[in-house]
């Protein structure tokens, strides 16, 4: 099992452009979290799925949107990228059931908005 | 809302000593889970050890273990022998029971530990 992989691992973007951050898990997790981790400071939940075709809004929403098609994809869209949105990107899954639902984190994206 | 506090930014021990990390948190709920992650310089985040609130016991992992005092909404994270490996941030984080465990994680700011050898 890869786990949880999330591309591309680098990225700089130019004020106002657009990307998608990409997060696949090959242990069929129903529930799939976006994080962001601005520096010297704890994650910060953004979108959160409880399954293919449900989503739902985290702690700090504005400024992305996430779909979720698949039970293994839960891509994260940066629209209009702003300076504000320099961090590192974490995606993360777990079971949607058993007593702790640990989350497994994925290796993360650096993202640079200049 | 939750909220989950480290006080201590850094903290450097000696190479075989023990450090313990302080995490507080804040909540209105009863039924909870508690854990304790460490992210090395690579990013990776790697749980380290868990704790479920209904629980009195305390948890324990090899050479690490956990300090829970739910009355006082403190749970510290104890580091025995420490080794050189250990070195890393150590981030504190809680996460309600309940709702089929779809919420996410409230982490702490982290506490930088520093090995000295």
């Amino acid at each position: 099992n890869a786990g949880v992989t999330q591309t591309p691992k680098f990225r700089i973007l130019k004020i106002g452009q657009s990307m998608t951050l990409q997060c696949a898990q090959d242990m069929n997790h129903n529930y799939m979290y976006w994080y962001r981790q601005d520096p010297g400071m704890g994650l910060k939940l953004i979108y959160y799925s409880v399954g293919a075709g449900i989503t739902d809004k985290g702690e700090v929403p504005n400024g992305y949107n996430v779909s979720r098609s698949t039970t293994e994809d839960f891509p994260l869209r940066l629209e209009l990228a702003a300076p504000s949105q320099t961090s590192v990107y974490f995606c993360a899954s777990s079971y949607a059931s058993g007593t702790y639902n640990e989350q497994f984190f994925g290796p993360g994206t650096r993202l640079t908005v200049l | 809302a939750q909220t989950v506090t480290q006080s201590q930014p850094e903290m450097s021990v000696q190479e075989a000593e023990t450090v313990t990390l302080s995490c507080t948190y804040d909540t209105s709920e009863s039924d909870y889970y508690l854990f304790w992650y460490k992210q090395p310089p690579s990013r990776q985040m790697i749980l380290v050890i868990r704790q479920e609130a209904y629980k009195q016991q305390n948890a324990t992992e090899n050479r690490f273990s956990v300090n829970f005092q739910k009355a006082a909404k403190s749970f510290s994270l104890k580091i025995s022998d420490s080794q050189l490996g250990d070195a890393a941030m150590y981030f504190c984080a809680y996460k309600v029971a309940g709702r089929g465990g779809a919420d996410g994680l409230t982490f702490g700011k982290g506490t930088h530990l520093i090995i000295q050898p």
